[in-house]
């Protein structure tokens, strides 16, 4: 079974909409991170949220961990093109070693 | 800076033969980890070393697969014989220190085909 779920799984949206994927989970992380994957490249750390109800933002994404560290949101405001692409959120556990949700796959169209 | 470097990018390799990925991190990184993802699941961990030191090998699926890193730099994993349900993207990441704020540099991964 999967530790991490990620939701949803695909998402086509238009230029200039807000979205929000989740990451649940019913384990507790140290840490949880997001990152964004291109077609042919590795994983792209985006952030790394550490404290239970932490808020981070980066431009227009904003990155939420839950109060009891079990789960996280990512939400973009105004999406771009650019934005799209597989975003991975991955949990924590003894620090180093890290468990990934399935991704999500965003397609932002012009 | 280079970043992670992993070959080859791509190996198609009948069932029973044997295959070797190499991966080197980022200079002065004395974390190296690797990763996969198989058709369809997540990426998974396989293991972590730490220098030339296994960490954690508690990710890897079974004794056809060993994992060296020899002098604490470049890394290799070989799979000895391969098998169908071994095809998937294999990931190499290194980081520069252990602890909370961990932050991995993942290589572009190399697709393996076991026909």
């Amino acid at each position: 079974t999967q530790l991490l779920e990620q939701s949803p799984q695909f998402l086509s949206i238009q230029e200039g909409e807000n979205l929000t994927v989740y990451c649940n989970s019913s384990s507790v992380f140290s840490s949880l991170q997001w990152y964004r994957q291109e077609p042919g490249e590795g994983p792209v750390l985006l952030v790394t949220v550490v404290t239970g109800g932490e808020v981070k933002k980066l431009k227009r994404l904003t990155f939420q961990f839950g109060d009891a560290r079990k789960d996280s949101s990512l939400h973009i405001t105004a999406a771009q093109p650019g934005d799209t692409g597989l975003y991975l959120c991955a949990g924590a556990k003894n620090f180093n070693k890290f468990y990934f949700g399935s991704g999500t796959k965003l397609n932002v169209k012009p | 800076e280079a970043g992670v470097t992993q070959f080859p990018s791509h190996s198609v390799i009948e069932k029973g033969q044997t295959v070797t990925l190499r991966c080197d991190p980022i200079s002065g990184h004395d974390n190296l980890y690797w990763y996969r993802r198989v058709m369809g699941k997540e990426i998974k961990f396989l293991l972590h070393f730490v220098k030339e030191s296994k960490q954690d090998e508690s990710g890897m699926p079974n004794n056809r697969f060993l994992a060296e890193r020899t002098g604490g730099t470049y890394s290799t994993l070989k799979v000895q014989p391969a098998e169908l349900e071994d095809s998937g993207v294999y990931f190499c990441a290194s980081s520069p220190r252990q602890g909370l704020y961990e932050k991995l540099f993942f290589g572009s991964g190399t697709q393996l085909s076991v026909l």
